[in-house]
């Protein structure tokens, strides 16, 4: 059950891309199509953001996206606002029930 | 209301024991399998334990043993036991609801806002 590994910030300017990635094994990202992504601002709790690799809860902006390659998962916001700004996590189903988290990545809007 | 509200968080000495609880609202308990996660100050999310809504029960490496979580659907209610509490299990506790039921399979689709856990001497 080691994390995730997902790089510790990231950050754009409002209205460009950005891209963070969720890196993982077999086990884990590798072995099923249900990575989720979570957005969690300063004291609040986390909210789903992207689940099954690539699927958007109703209420979530499309300019959020999530895709998969081998181990390696990642989620993009297209056009990055203001209100974007706040720490993400990927997290992976690893199996019997158990879970993996990534360490989280803080997104700054320039 | 759709909600989860946790309790029980507080101050517990080393090798302490603390209850916790996640009264859900305004969604049919009984269907949900349920987790708790939790976060460290400063860190990120570590999930704890999983429920399914017939009680069969998960929990991370480094739980087993000392943590049991179990549910009563009767109450809509929740609980993680913690037991011999270590300073490194100090963090947020949260409970998840894990959305299969509503179509989001294997998320989490619904979170408390979570219960302070903190231990020391």
């Amino acid at each position: 059950q080691s994390a995730l590994t997902q790089p510790p910030s990231a950050s754009g300017s409002p209205g460009q891309p950005v891209t963070i990635s969720c890196t993982g094994t077999s086990s884990d990202v590798g072995g099923y199509n249900f990575v989720s992504w979570y957005q969690q601002h300063p004291g609040k709790a986390p909210k789903l953001m992207i689940y099954g690799v690539s699927k958007r809860p109703s209420g979530v902006p499309d300019r959020f996206s999530g895709s998969k390659s081998g181990n390696t998962a990642s989620l993009t916001v297209s056009g990055l606002q203001a209100e974007d700004e706040a720490d993400y996590y990927c997290s992976s189903y690893a199996g019997s029930n158990i879970y993996v988290f990534g360490a989280g990545t803080k997104v700054t809007v320039l | 209301e759709v909600q989860l509200v946790e309790s029980g968080g507080g101050l517990v000495q080393p090798g302490g024991s603390l209850r916790l609880s996640c009264a859900a609202s305004g969604f049919t308990f009984s269907t949900y399998s349920m987790n708790w996660v939790r976060q460290a100050p400063g860190k990120g999310l570590e999930w704890v334990s999983y429920i399914s809504s017939s009680g069969i029960t998960y929990y991370a490496d480094s739980m087993k043993g000392r943590f049991t979580i179990s549910r009563d659907n009767a109450k809509n209610s929740l609980d993680l036991q913690m037991n011999s509490l270590r300073a490194e299990d100090t963090a947020v506790y949260y409970c998840a609801r894990r959305g299969d039921s509503s179509g989001y399979y294997r998320a989490f689709d619904m979170w408390g806002q979570g219960t302070m856990v903190t231990v020391s001497s």
